[in-house]
């Protein structure tokens, strides 16, 4: 079964710091993945997506990286700032299927 | 990137209405397009796939009757929740795939409450 999980369900750190979300997946054979952003109430922004082809993307302080054979990628953010709390859910998209599967989200809480 | 907007971006109706929610791609053709439920605290739950002048595809428990899915053109499909009732309040997001690609562009969701 493929699946997608997310570690760790929530994390609160101080403004300032740097840090990382996890993301794991059953099967390496993935197509994309994908890395989100949900505030409170709000939709889906997507930040960053890693086609299998890639080994990372950037934006702005935002970074992920894709080890398919490992089955991990990781978001990597910069400098952490209150503006930033919400949920980063992570997405796979197997080679073959059109279907995404979510992992349940981390939800980050950057305080002052 | 492709861009894809949903209309209305949050709803509140009475128990028994039907609310219609579109979902569009705005720079590309989406041959396939996927509607999805969030709960509160949940990750997201594919409800239905729809391909371009033909039949919704429901994904098991989703009832095809009371969720009616329209993919009239290759940049416009909609849902229409029927006879809604509370606990059809969620958050719906919709998702658009263009002609020979399978990467999946969401929409930013649209928020219903149903009084």
């Amino acid at each position: 079964k493929q699946e997608v999980t997310q570690i760790p369900a929530a994390l609160s750190v101080p403004e300032g710091e740097n840090l990382v979300l996890n993301c794991s997946f059953t099967d390496s054979a993935i197509y994309n993945l994908q890395w989100f952003r949900q505030d409170p109430g709000k939709g889906l922004t997507s930040l960053l997506l890693i086609q299998s082809s890639q080994r990372e993307q950037t934006s702005g302080r935002l970074n992920a990286s894709l080890d398919k054979s490992s089955g991990r990628s990781t978001l990597y953010i910069a400098a952490s700032q209150p503006g930033d709390s919400a949920t980063y859910l992570c997405a796979v998209q197997w080679g073959g299927s059109y279907i995404p599967t979510f992992g349940r989200g981390t939800s980050l809480i950057v305080h002052p | 990137g492709a861009v894809v907007s949903q209309h209305p971006s949050r709803v509140i109706c009475k128990s028994g209405t039907s609310v219609k929610i579109e979902c569009r791609s705005l720079d590309f053709q989406a041959t396939t397009m996927f509607w999805y439920r969030q709960f509160p605290k949940q990750s997201l739950m594919l409800m239905a796939t729809s391909n371009e002048g033909s039949k919704a595809t429901y994904e098991q428990g989703v009832e095809k009757d009371k969720f009616l899915i329209n993919h009239a053109s290759l940049t416009l499909s909609t849902l229409t929740v029927t006879s809604a009732h509370p606990e059809d309040s969620s958050f719906y997001i919709c998702s658009a795939s263009g002609r020979g690609k399978e990467t999946q562009y969401f929409g930013p969701g649209t928020r219903l409450l149903v009084l």
